[in-house]
């Protein structure tokens, strides 16, 4: 069984710069949610994703936006970046039935530095 | 708005130690309570699930208890060892898609 992978590890962007981070679900999962971890901080919900439609969003701009696809996959976009944003971005998928139901499984994360 | 606290920050025991936890949240309607270990620059790696209809949950060294009237939850190490070291976070969910995250306790395990 194949874990939830995200890509890239490390990003470096300028400030106003626009980023693509991606992400692969566990097998089996329909549902993918995003994080954001500021140093020292725990994460922050940014939004959910389920059956490709947004079901719920945290405290976040809507410079910040995603997209899953058909296979569960899914993209957070932000836009116009700030110093601000500089964080581990970690994505999270979770299986819509079973005994692991709403247990969310955690990718590694994407450190992306805004200079 | 959920707000979720976790005592002690930092920690450090000897090898061997049984230590405790601990994660406390200010709204008692929670969905589920999942607790994770994060080793430094990485992703989180989930440890326990815990229903709201539960009191607790067990996987090896491990055990996590819920309370939701008091609104606490404890992480219970037993015999912990050098390779325990990591920052353990209690997450609450309410809506059963967004969890909210205590900032860790910094874990410290000694040979």
């Amino acid at each position: 069984e194949t874990g939830v992978t995200q890509s890239p590890t490390h990003l470096i962007k300028t400030r106003g710069q626009q980023v693509t981070l991606r992400c692969s679900s566990q097998s089996g999962h329909n549902t993918v949610s995003w994080y954001q971890q500021a140093l020292g901080q725990g994460p922050q919900f940014i939004f959910q994703y389920y059956r490709e439609e947004e079901n719920g969003r945290g405290n976040f701009p809507p410079r910040f936006s995603g997209l899953q696809f058909p296979n569960y996959s899914s993209e957070l976009n932000v836009n116009a970046l700030e110093l601000d944003d500089s964080a581990l971005y970690l994505c999270a998928s979770s299986p819509a039935s079973g005994r692991s139901y709403n247990e969310q499984f955690f990718g590694p994360g994407t450190r992306l530095t805004v200079l | 708005k959920q707000e979720v606290t976790q005592i002690p920050a930092a920690l450090s025991v000897p090898e061997g130690e049984n230590l405790v936890l601990n994660c406390s949240f200010t709204d008692s309607a929670i969905y589920n309570l999942q607790w994770f270990r994060q080793d430094p620059g990485k992703g989180l790696t989930s440890l326990l699930l815990i229903q709201s209809s539960q009191r607790e949950q067990t996987s090896g060294r491990l055990n996590a208890s819920l309370d939701k009237s008091s609104g606490r939850s404890t992480l219970y190490i037993a015999a912990s060892q050098p390779g325990d070291s990591a920052t353990y976070l209690c997450a609450v969910s309410n809506s059963g898609y967004a969890l909210n995250f205590g900032k860790g306790t910094s874990l410290l395990v000694t040979p």
